[in-house]
């Protein structure tokens, strides 16, 4: 099975400021990564696929990249909306499961 | 607008059963593939089994095979996830989750899940 580990566990960021977040597996995933977001109480949303593609209705700020084993997600300028916990996935070995990181939550610094 | 909306979830106890369902809408239900993925309270999240649109393919996690069913009707727009010989560590929110035509691993909508609760 493919592990997936996120970096930090909680990253603290002022709104308006800038903030990435890490995702590493534990084997190469080519580009088979995605991000979500959850808010408290929410399900979770689609942000990123593909590694760098945003989802529709993804606003601009949210970007993807990497490849292999090693992703970042950046938000580059917080709003208040975002604060919420962010998941990585790898879905490279489809059809035989799909693994998630166990998250970053950003909160406010 | 999209819309996933799920129910049968409640308290069991351990060895019980319990059915969950999905009723889609919004969308044209028999062309998408589907899930079920389950977050335990204060954790992160778990992929728990999938459907192709047809039901042709199944595929389920380790942690649950040969215990839970997925199942769908096209006809009435609805998922299905049947649970047997439950545990606790089953505890959890279970989302109906709609595949992405783009690919179906990823998870494009979430329902707002159903909590089940396996305890004595």
């Amino acid at each position: 099975e493919i592990v997936m580990t996120q970096s930090p566990a909680t990253l603290s960021v002022s709104p308006g400021e800038r903030a990435t977040l890490s995702c590493r597996a534990s084997q190469s995933v080519s580009s088979n990564l995605a991000w979500y977001q959850q808010k408290p109480g929410q399900a979770p949303r689609l942000l990123i696929y593909g590694a760098s593609t945003r989802a529709t209705g993804i606003p601009a700020r949210f970007s993807g990249s990497g490849s292999g084993t090693e992703f970042t997600l950046t938000i580059s300028s917080l709003q208040s909306e975002d604060f919420a916990v962010y998941y990585c996935q790898q879905y490279n070995n489809w059809p035989r499961g799909i693994t998630f990181g166990p998250g970053t939550k950003v909160d406010i610094k | 607008e999209v819309q996933l909306v799920e129910s049968g979830g409640g308290l069991v106890q351990p060895g019980g059963s319990l059915r969950l369902s999905c009723a889609a809408s919004g969308f044209t239900f028999s062309s998408y593939s589907m899930n079920w993925v389950r977050q335990a309270p204060g954790k992160g999240l778990e992929w728990v089994s999938y459907i192709s649109s047809s039901s042709s393919t199944i595929y389920y996690a380790d942690s649950v095979k040969g215990r839970f069913t997925i199942s769908r009707d096209n006809a009435k727009n609805s998922l299905y996830l049947q649970m047997n010989s439950l545990r606790a560590e089953d505890t959890a929110v279970y989302y109906c989750a709609r595949g992405a035509v783009v690919v179906a691993a990823i998870v494009d909508y979430w329902g707002q899940g159903t909590l089940v609760t396996v305890s004595s």
